[in-house]
Formats: C-alpha cells, sequence, structure tokens
C-alpha cells in the first residue's frame, strides 16, 4: 500500500507562473489537508476537505486553491505564485475529520518560487 | 485564540531520558497529539492525549494535564535515530474537524 503520494517532488518556478501540486491516497481516507512548513513557524494548515466533494480554508488559504473532485485526489493550485510561497507543502489524510483522527503525512513537495 | 509554545531546540545525550514540554491555549480542548519528523521526511503520529495522565507506549509517554494547558514528551534510553523534531498540535476549534493547529517544532539532537 503506497498510502500518501505527492507530486512533484520538488520543483522551481518562475513568480507569477501557476502550477499544481498533486496528492493522491489510497487509503479511502474521508479527510484531506495541506500544509506548508517554513522555518520557524512549524506546520500550517492551507486548506482542507472533510469529505468529497467539499472544502474549507484552513491558517493561511491566500494564494491556494483547492478541489475533491474524488476521495483519493486532492491537488492544490497556486494559481500566480510568489516568492513568499517558497516552502515545503505536505498532503495529509485522516479516516475521518473527526479531532481524535491521527493524520498521515505525505512525502512533501519542497517549492522554489524565484 | 490558539496558541502554542515549545522549545526550540534541546541537546541530550545517548542512553538518557529527555523531556520536552508543550503548552497551549485554546477556546475549547479536543486533545493534543505529538508527531515525530526526521530531517526531510513527513511527520509521523506519536500519541494523542484527551485525558489528563501520562500514557506510556514503549520508551514514549506523553503527559496531559487539561487545567494547567501543558503536556510534555518523555523519551526514556535514547538512541541516535530519536534525533528529530518532535511537533506538538491541537485540534482548532470543533471536534468535528481534523483542522490541526501545530507548535513550531522542537528539534532534539542527541549525541554520543
Amino acid at each position: 500500500t503506497a498510502g500518501i503520494t505527492q507530486a512533484p517532488t520538488s520543483q522551481i518556478l518562475a513568480a507569477g507562473r501557476s502550477m499544481t501540486l498533486r496528492c493522491t491516497q489510497d487509503m479511502r481516507h474521508n479527510a484531506m489537508y495541506w500544509y506548508r512548513q517554513d522555518l520557524g513557524l512549524g506546520l500550517r494548515l492551507i486548506h482542507y476537505s472533510n469529505t468529497a466533494g467539499t472544502t474549507g480554508k484552513g491558517e493561511v488559504p491566500d494564494g491556494y486553491s483547492v478541489s475533491r473532485a474524488n476521495t483519493d485526489d486532492f491537488p492544490l493550485t497556486l494559481a500566480s505564485a510568489v516568492p513568499s510561497q517558497t516552502s515545503v507543502y505536505f498532503c495529509a489524510s485522516s479516516p475521518t475529520p473527526h479531532s481524535y483522527n491521527e493524520q498521515f503525512f505525505g512525502p512533501g513537495t519542497r517549492l522554489t518560487v524565484l | 485564540g490558539q496558541n502554542i509554545d515549545q522549545p526550540t531546540e534541546m541537546t541530550a545525550t545517548e542512553g538518557a531520558i529527555v523531556q520536552i514540554n508543550c503548552t497551549y491555549q485554546t477556546s475549547g480542548f479536543n486533545g493534543l497529539f505529538w508527531y515525530q519528523q526526521h530531517a526531510g521526511e513527513a511527520p509521523t503520529f506519536l500519541s494523542y492525549n484527551v485525558l489528563d495522565g501520562l500514557e506510556e507506549k514503549g520508551r514514549f509517554s506523553s503527559f496531559l494535564s487539561r487545567s494547567k494547558g501543558y503536556s510534555y514528551l518523555l523519551l526514556k534510553e535514547l538512541q541516535m535515530k530519536d534525533s528529530a523534531s518532535y511537533l506538538c498540535a491541537v485540534p482548532s476549534g470543533s471536534g468535528n474537524t481534523g483542522k490541526l493547529i501545530f507548535g513550531q517544532g522542537t528539534t532534539l539532537q542527541v549525541k554520543p
């Protein structure tokens, strides 16, 4: 079982360009999440989805959009990248959206915006 | 609002015991998580406490005091592979979402 996969592993992107970070899980988890991790700031939630067809905003949603067309996939799109979006992005999932569930994290995507 | 505070860095010796503290402020309490993250890797779940007291899981134990807004992670018989960041997190808002607020993490360096 692969668990959660993310693509690409790393990317260098010119400012102003758009990009979609991909996230796929094969655990049939209902809830999925996108975080960014920056030195000194820890993990911060960008967007989340409690179940297929629904999404919600986290702590730092500006400049990002998500969709949840099915259970397995939860892509994150940067419409017009800016240097402050340079970060490591982690996708995560949990069986249900309830607070007591542990979250399973993907390997991350390291994004550099120049 | 919600806030989590934990030390930025700690150093300990192989074979020793180390305690990593976490204090939190939340508008409502729905448990507290500890995750481990090795450099360049994804976070992995260590523990979840929702009731006061100590929960032991092998070499790792986690303690919670809801009245004090305080938790700690206790690592015994330290091994070199325990060098990692340890992240404290609490659910945000109601218990019906998985939204987590993370502390900035404590980087533990285990020395021989």
